[in-house]
């Protein structure tokens, strides 16, 4: 079985752009969760969510947003961007929420 | 809102030393999670811990979570070079939002 696959890998960004980073979970996780990691700190959550509906949101801004797809794949919209915008941008799936997650290898997001 | 903090931030231990690593969340939390990252990677899940009190073990790995469900413990028994990384803990709350602490690096000398 395939692991959680993230789309693209890297990505170079010019500040005001937006930005769209896509996940497909592992076959069968029904949750999707979204993090912005930066250097040398723990992974932020973003939003998830779950059998297509927004279950939880963390403290960023509306310039953020997020959808899940019916076949659970999910895409990651950020508009404005941001110098501060530049992370890596994780996607984790779970069978349902609240379980342990696995990650996927995430994007690296550069916002110049 | 919920806060996680972990300590310590950085550990380097002699291979064969062992290691500990702490987490505090400012609320009660519904359970806990542990993570590892390696050097350039993306985080790989370790357990959940659900219950008050809840001790597990993976081989040399043992983790623990707090009577009040505040606090939990990861301890590895004599390191190895292998467990280099970060290890974070993960506080799962009633809104489905899991908070990580900063991590610990733990580095390891052959």
């Amino acid at each position: 079985d395939a692991g959680v696959t993230q789309s693209p890998t890297h990505l170079i960004k010019t500040r005001g752009q937006h930005v769209t980073l896509r996940c497909s979970p592992i076959s069968g996780h029904k949750s999707v969760s979204w993090y912005q990691q930066v250097l040398g700190q723990g992974p932020q959550f973003i939003f998830q969510y779950y059998e297509k509906e927004e279950r939880g949101r963390g403290n960023f801004p509306d310039r953020f947003s997020a959808r899940q797809f019916p076949n659970y794949s999910s895409e990651l919209n950020v508009n404005a961007l941001l110098l501060g915008d530049s992370a890596l941008y994780l996607c984790a799936s779970s069978p349902t929420v609240g379980g342990g997650y696995t990650f996927g290898s995430g994007t690296r997001l550069t916002v110049v | 809102g919920q806060q996680v903090m972990q300590i310590p931030q950085y550990q380097h231990v002699q291979e064969g030393e062992d290691f500990t690593t702490y987490c505090n969340s400012s609320t009660t939390l519904s359970n806990i999670q542990w993570y590892k990252q390696r050097p350039g990677g993306h985080p790989v899940f370790l357990i959940q811990l659900v219950k008050s009190g809840e001790v597990k073990k993976q081989k040399r790995l043992t983790f623990q979570f707090g009577e009040a469900k505040k606090n939990s413990s990861l301890h590895i028994t004599a390191t190895q070079t292998t467990d280099v990384g970060t290890y974070f803990c993960a506080g799962g709350g009633s809104n489905y939002k899991l908070t990580f602490g900063k991590g610990t690096l733990l580095t390891v000398n052959p």
